[in-house]
């Protein structure tokens, strides 16, 4: 399977806990974005790289956020002291660059916080 | 700030029928509209795309249609099948980065 994956599936944590989500983009792809999803809505844009390079971030990224790409492969996002607003699908996008972009996602992390 | 929106949240068309989505851009900096396919419990599916030097793109029975002025974009499924059934998807992108999503629109084919 060459698509993005992402790990784990489903994540259930009690709050003030830290969790880390893994991303392993399509190879080739240099581009990885994070979207967060949360019922009812569509996804949000919370951060992208290009490269290793973090271009990017929302301000839906809060200081609890934190996310790395650090060989320009895959990307982890990390939440710190997690609340229960933190709740919802974790998905993770590849790109070529190019002018127009076709982003390809990962199944999503469902992140639920007791 | 919506820039992105998609004013029906469900639609029910019979099979073999034509299945219209609709959605509205507010930024005039978006050049580049996307549809993705939502099934519950995966990621989006990229469907078909249109950049705005475009008034129409067609990938078999999926057609994109751009009307620039109105900020109006809409996709055409033809004939829909019930495996069509999904939440659907606009997206927008200005300068090829980041995309903004609509709400969705949940789509039901009935037999």
């Amino acid at each position: 399977d060459t698509g993005v994956s992402q790990d784990p599936r489903h994540k259930i944590t009690k709050r003030g806990q830290n969790v880390t989500f893994r991303c392993d983009p399509i190879s080739e792809h240099n581009r990885l974005y994070w979207y967060r999803q949360t019922l009812g809505q569509g996804p949000e844009f919370l951060t992208y790289f290009q490269n290793e390079a973090q271009l990017e971030k929302s301000r839906l990224l809060s200081d609890r956020f934190s996310a790395e790409r650090p060989k320009g492969s895959f990307s982890t996002l990390e939440i710190q002291r997690t609340e229960q607003g933190d709740s919802a699908m974790y998905l993770c996008a590849s790109s070529l660059q190019s002018s127009y972009n076709e982003q390809f996602f990962g199944p999503g992390t469902r992140l639920t916080v007791l | 700030d919506q820039q992105v929106k998609q004013n029906s949240p469900s639609l029910s068309v019979q099979e073999g029928r034509i299945s219209i989505l609709n959605c509205d851009y507010t930024n005039s900096m978006f050049d580049y509209f996307l549809w993705y396919k939502k099934y519950p419990a995966e990621g989006p599916t990229f469907l078909i795309s249109i950049s705005s030097i475009k008034d129409k793109n067609e990938d078999g029975r999926f057609t994109v249609f751009l009307n620039k002025s109105a900020k109006h974009l809409s996709l055409h499924i033809v004939p829909s099948q019930p495996g069509d059934s999904a939440v659907y998807f606009c997206a927008a992108s200005g300068g090829a980065q980041k995309l903004v999503f609509g709400q969705g629109t949940r789509l039901t084919i009935n037999p």
